[in-house]
């Protein structure tokens, strides 16, 4: 079945240190996107990737970053910068770029720091 | 900015009567309006969308209906069933925009 598998589904760090959350998709989309999740909000853009090697800043980058070396994978790193790191992330994909595409979304990682 | 708001919070309904959840949006450009259902623990699911030509739009128990002149769209589920509580999210999008704005959220409990 194609989907997008993120990895892991619970996470625990402490303060300080820099964690990296995997996503993966086997749909051959184009565009994948990192969204953040806190009770009772709604989701928040971290950064999103239309292609290959190519990533922008979505609403609230500072303390993350991401890579995109090939098109199935897209990573978030949570750095040490970040100052409310636990919450629940949710990684996406569209099959292009363009804003009516419906988002396929993972099942998340939920990650705790202390 | 741009911004959805999305009422109510939180919604009892008793199983088999009609729940209605609404949401608004700021940005007159957008014309897509996906509604997402997202189960405890999972990520959130695409369970209808429509687009900005249309006025609404129905599968099975679920309809949506969108007022672009009063920037307003609202979920519709009828008849429901104890599997229809989740949390429920409205979003809204415009073509050649990578940005999706999405709701807060309305948290729906089925009573059996």
């Amino acid at each position: 079945d194609g989907g997008i598998t993120q990895s892991p589904k619970y996470l625990f760090r402490k303060e300080g240190q820099n964690v990296t959350l995997s996503c993966e998709q086997n749909l051959n989309h184009d565009a994948m996107y990192w969204y953040r999740q806190d009770p009772g909000q709604g989701l928040r853009l971290i950064y999103y990737s239309q292609i290959v090697n190519d990533f922008q800043k979505g609403d609230i980058a500072e303390g993350y970053s991401v890579s995109r070396e090939k098109k199935e994978s897209f990573p978030l790193t949570v750095t040490s910068a970040q100052k409310n790191p636990t919450a629940f992330y949710l990684c996406a994909s569209t099959d292009t770029g363009d804003g009516d595409s419906p988002l396929h979304f993972g099942n998340g990682t939920r990650l705790t720091v202390t | 900015g741009e911004n959805v708001e999305q009422h109510p919070s939180t919604l009892s309904v008793q199983e088999g009567d009609s729940a209605v959840i609404k949401c608004t949006y700021s940005d007159s450009a957008s014309n897509y309006f996906p509604w997402y259902k997202q189960e405890l623990g999972k990520g959130p699911q695409l369970i209808i969308d429509i687009r900005s030509n249309v006025g609404e739009k129905k599968d099975q128990r679920i309809a949506v209906t969108l007022n672009k002149t009063a920037k307003h769209f609202s979920l519709h589920i009828t008849e429901t069933q104890p599997e229809d509580s989740a949390v429920y999210f409205c979003a809204a999008s415009f073509l050649r925009g990578f940005k999706t704005i999405f709701g807060a959220g309305t948290r729906l409990f089925v009573k059996a």
